[in-house]
């Protein structure tokens, strides 16, 4: 069964960086095709996407915040962290890591979400 | 980017009801490959979505038979043949036929 958990702060600045980290079991990011990646939901808005990591370490991200993110992923620990810089009150929402199977390209697993607050 | 575009953004309908929601991509998502790189998720208030839908018409395991979806090139569609009370939520569609993945802006179904 695959679980993801997503953890991080509740509440950062403007300007500050963000740093989510996705904690997952059930599969293995060096099984060749599985990816696992960010989404995120403003309050009552639609789903965007930020950015996806494939087992072979190959990385994907939005073009509109391609300069604001980086993503990694820690094998040994069955992690993935997202970093986002310059917050700003617009990225409010909440965050989602999920994983993919290249050859299905769905997002067939997700976590709970984790609740971001971007305010001074 | 591929813009995908949601009809109704809203639509109340009865138990028992067809329900079809519609999704268009602002240009084809056809692949000679696997069909369409079109998904459909399901998401109740204050949880995270849930895969219905992959590849156009696949339904995931534990999915209701009652949903379907069918469509390619740039228009598809998700059906409830018989909408039920728990099938109360907003629907999206995605497309994953290329990067930057995107999401329509939701389809939320409620119950008359």
């Amino acid at each position: 069964q695959i679980t993801l958990k997503e953890s991080g702060p509740a509440l950062v600045k403007p300007t500050q960086t963000l740093t989510l980290t996705c904690t997952f079991s059930g599969f293995s990011l060096t099984t060749s095709g599985v990816g696992v990646g960010w989404i995120r939901q403003s309050p009552g808005q639609a789903l965007e996407w930020l950015a996806l990591i494939y087992w072979d370490d190959d990385k994907r991200y939005s073009p509109s915040l391609r300069s604001r993110l980086t993503i990694t992923k820690d094998t040994s620990r069955n992690q993935v962290v997202l970093t986002m810089t310059n917050m700003d009150l617009v990225d409010t929402g909440t965050y989602y890591c999920v994983h993919e199977i290249y050859s299905d390209s769905c997002f067939d697993s997700w976590g709970p979400g984790t609740r971001v607050t971007v305010s001074s | 980017d591929i813009q995908m575009t949601q009809s109704p953004s809203s639509l109340s309908a009865s138990v028992g009801d067809r329900v079809t929601i519609t999704c268009r991509a602002s240009q084809s998502i056809n692949s000679y490959l696997v069909g369409s790189y079109l998904n459909w998720y399901q998401q109740k208030p204050g949880k995270a979505p849930y895969l219905l839908i992959s590849a156009t018409s696949r339904l995931q395991s534990g999915v209701p038979s009652r949903f379907s979806g069918s469509g390619s090139g740039t228009d598809f569609t998700l059906t409830i043949s018989s909408l039920r009370p728990e099938d109360s939520a907003t629907y999206f569609c995605q497309q994953s036929y290329t990067f930057p993945r995107t999401f329509g802006q939701g389809t939320k179904v409620e119950i008359k």
